[in-house]
């Protein structure tokens, strides 16, 4: 069975460009997860989805940031514009209700 | 708020020897905790969940307990080899919402 599918794994772009990041989580997970992660920290959640609903998006930088998921399944985040503090790791996780939680391989963003 | 706290941040150990890694977390009120494993670069690979319930769960080398009255739970690693080097995380969930840890780097050495 496929896990959680991310991409891109690598993006660098310019400061005040836009970026998007897709995510494809584990088939029959109702929750999508995007977290956030800086290098020696732990992930920081930006937004929960059950099914197609934005639960918690209580983190999310809602000037510059968006995200959807369409249909219950795929999740797309974007950032518009990015900023150099913008730099770091976007992990998408899924899980069944409040169970075990399954992370993709994440996709890091460096804005120059 | 939940607050997350691993100590060591970071762990060197000769191979063979047993790791113990901590995790403490102030809020008792839990639902269960994760632990996860994280190589550089790599997203977090899911080792063991313990539920609420429980005082422990095993799986292969590992063993994770969990004292919810006093805010703990401990991942041992039985044996440790060089490829057991990485990053550990446990995360807490409370209602639906999942509070980490910073890890402990751990490093074995050959």
């Amino acid at each position: 069975e496929a896990g959680v599918v991310q991409s891109p794994r690598y993006k660098i772009i310019e400061k005040k460009q836009p970026v998007a990041f897709w995510c494809n989580p584990i088939s029959g997970h109702n929750t999508l997860y995007w977290y956030l992660q800086n290098l020696g920290q732990g992930p920081e959640l930006l937004i929960r989805y059950e099914n197609e609903e934005a639960v918690d998006d209580s983190q999310l930088p809602k000037d510059r940031f968006s995200a959807e998921r369409l249909k219950g399944v795929d999740s797309t985040l974007k950032i518009q514009p990015a900023e150099l503090g913008d730099s770091a790791v976007y992990l998408c996780a899924s899980s069944y209700g409040g169970g075990e939680l399954f992370f993709g391989e994440g996709s890091r963003l460096t804005v120059l | 708020k939940q607050e997350v706290t691993q100590i060591p941040a970071a762990l060197s150990v000769p191979e063979g020897e047993n790791l113990v890694l901590n995790c403490s977390f102030t809020d008792s009120a839990i639902y269960n905790l994760q632990w996860f494993r994280q190589d550089p670069g790599k997203g977090l690979t899911s080792l063991l969940l313990i539920q609420s319930s429980q005082r422990e769960q095993t799986s292969g080398r590992l063993n994770a307990s969990l004292d919810k009255s006093s805010g703990r739970s401990t991942l041992y690693i039985a044996a440790s080899q060089p490829g057991d080097s990485a990053t550990y995380l446990c995360a807490v969930r409370a209602d639906y919402k999942l509070s980490f840890g910073a890890g402990t780097t751990v490093t074995v050495r050959a």
